[in-house]
């Protein structure tokens, strides 16, 4: 039973476009949630979060959205580069993320074309 | 910052033996977790330590599993009685203990693969 939902495996886009990769979630106690992107041989490296009391945060080319009422949030990289292509995992987490407990998602691997 | 450290990068090894994992968090970090990622999921949180302390367990953990920290810095993970089961590439992330907010920062991983 899969509390973190990314639906969509790939996703492919034209270098300069905006990417946009889904989250859902289904345990409504979750209240801290992050972006990790990984690169093949790598560990996941952090790129984004966003506490439940807010429903964006922006850090240059990257925004994450969240929709509490709907237990959606979405990362949008505008414009993509070619160095983006990599897998992106949404988390989540119960305590405003202070256990480090995370709930991934099975990711999503972005390619993003010259 | 020399980032987290594990040991070694890959691990190959028969049914039934023991293996041993190392992790060297960045340094004056609290906080140290091992996660296990398999094949097309996410990385699956196994247990944490602060300082020496194991504070959680998965249920993932099996009894075949053990976890130390002794000195709170470096960490080992040993799987007792590998099983085919256990090949999964073994993630260790520190974070300091100061943030409320915490942002893991993971090592490349141990690839282990049971035959």
């Amino acid at each position: 039973d899969q509390q973190v939902k990314q639906n969509s495996p790939s996703l492919s886009v034209q270098e300069g476009r905006i990417s946009i990769l889904n989250c859902d979630y289904t345990n409504s106690m979750f209240d801290y949630f992050l972006w990790y992107k990984k690169y093949p041989a790598e560990g996941p490296t952090f790129l984004i979060s966003i506490s439940s009391i807010k429903d964006k945060n922006e850090d240059g080319r990257f925004t994450v959205f969240l929709n509490k009422s709907a237990k959606h949030l979405s990362l949008h990289i505008v414009p993509s580069q070619p160095g983006d292509s990599a897998v992106y995992f949404c988390a989540a987490s119960e305590d405003g993320g202070s256990q480090g407990n995370l709930i991934f998602g099975k990711g999503t691997k972005l390619s993003v074309k010259p | 910052d020399t980032g987290v450290s594990q040991d070694p990068r890959h691990k190959i090894t028969k049914r039934g033996q023991n293996v041993t994992f190392r992790c060297d968090p960045i340094s004056e970090h609290n906080r140290l977790y091992w996660y296990r990622q398999t094949l097309g999921q996410g990385p699956e949180f196994l247990t944490y330590f602060q300082n020496e302390a194991q504070l959680e367990k998965s249920r993932l953990l099996s009894d075949r599993f053990s976890a130390e920290r002794p000195k709170g810095s470096f960490s080992t993970l040993e799987i007792q009685r590998t099983e085919q089961g256990d090949s999964a590439m073994y993630l260790c992330a520190s974070s300091p203990l100061d943030r409320a907010d915490e942002k893991l920062f993971f090592g490349s991983g141990t690839q282990l693969s049971v035959l």
